[in-house]
């Protein structure tokens, strides 16, 4: 079974701390991306990756693919308020169809 | 507005009935996909379609058919439904295999009651 493990499950900080989450597998990925999702909305897609090493950066969000493609890390600079949401990265399997969801990070940013 | 189109926003219904969820991709994409979220749970795959054809089937229950059209809008069909089936039911689309990404609707919250 393909999994994409998110860590952590939930982290609660304080306005302009700085956090990682991260995203694992045992499974080679063509592609990866990260969605944000707010409560009653559907994901919203943020980036994506598909170098391995690659890393990409969208104002504080910096986004990370692992050099074998089986991970990835998302650090965000000086969190915010409406950085508030669900963080799910997700991935396409190589010579597949299949496009699998991790477990999330529920973020909560405290002003 | 994402250009994905899905209705209606909200549905409560009773245990035992059927129900039509509709979604409208954005424009010139050919994949349509189907995910139920419940609550504090992950997004569980229901089921794809790709210009017309069932590509990739996940969990779907066998209550639940799915079907998309020559238009390219595709409708989740959910009968015989129970009070489990309560959940966020999310459409998203791509050009062809998601290597991009998707693009998710704002989903039907739909009420079994």
């Amino acid at each position: 079974t393909q999994l994409l493990e998110q860590s952590p499950q939930f982290l609660s900080i304080q306005e302009g701390e700085n956090l990682t989450v991260y995203c694992n597998s045992s499974s080679v990925f063509s592609s990866l991306q990260w969605y944000r999702q707010e409560p009653g909305e559907g994901p919203v897609l943020l980036v994506t990756v598909v170098t391995g090493g690659e890393v990409k950066k969208l104002k504080r969000l910096t986004f990370q693919f692992g050099d074998a493609r089986k991970d990835s890390s998302l650090h965000i600079t000086a969190a915010q308020p409406g950085d508030t949401g669900l963080y799910l990265c997700a991935g396409a399997l190589p010579g597949t169809y299949k496009y699998i969801f991790g477990t999330g990070t529920r973020l909560k940013v405290l002003a | 507005d994402s250009g994905v189109t899905q209705t209606p926003k909200h549905l409560i219904t009773a245990t035992g009935q059927r129900v039509t969820l509709r979604c409208s991709p954005r424009s010139g994409d050919l994949s349509v996909y189907w995910y139920q979220q419940s609550l504090d749970q992950g997004l569980q795959f229901l089921i794809q379609y790709y210009n017309g054809e069932e590509r990739a089937k996940g969990n779907i229950l066998e209550r639940f058919s799915a079907q998309q059209f020559p238009d390219l809008h595709s409708e989740l069909n959910l009968s015989s439904l129970e009070l489990g089936d309560s959940a966020l039911y999310f459409c998203a689309s791509s050009s062809g295999t998601g290597y991009y990404g998707y693009t998710f609707g704002s989903g039907t919250r739909l009420t079994v009651v």
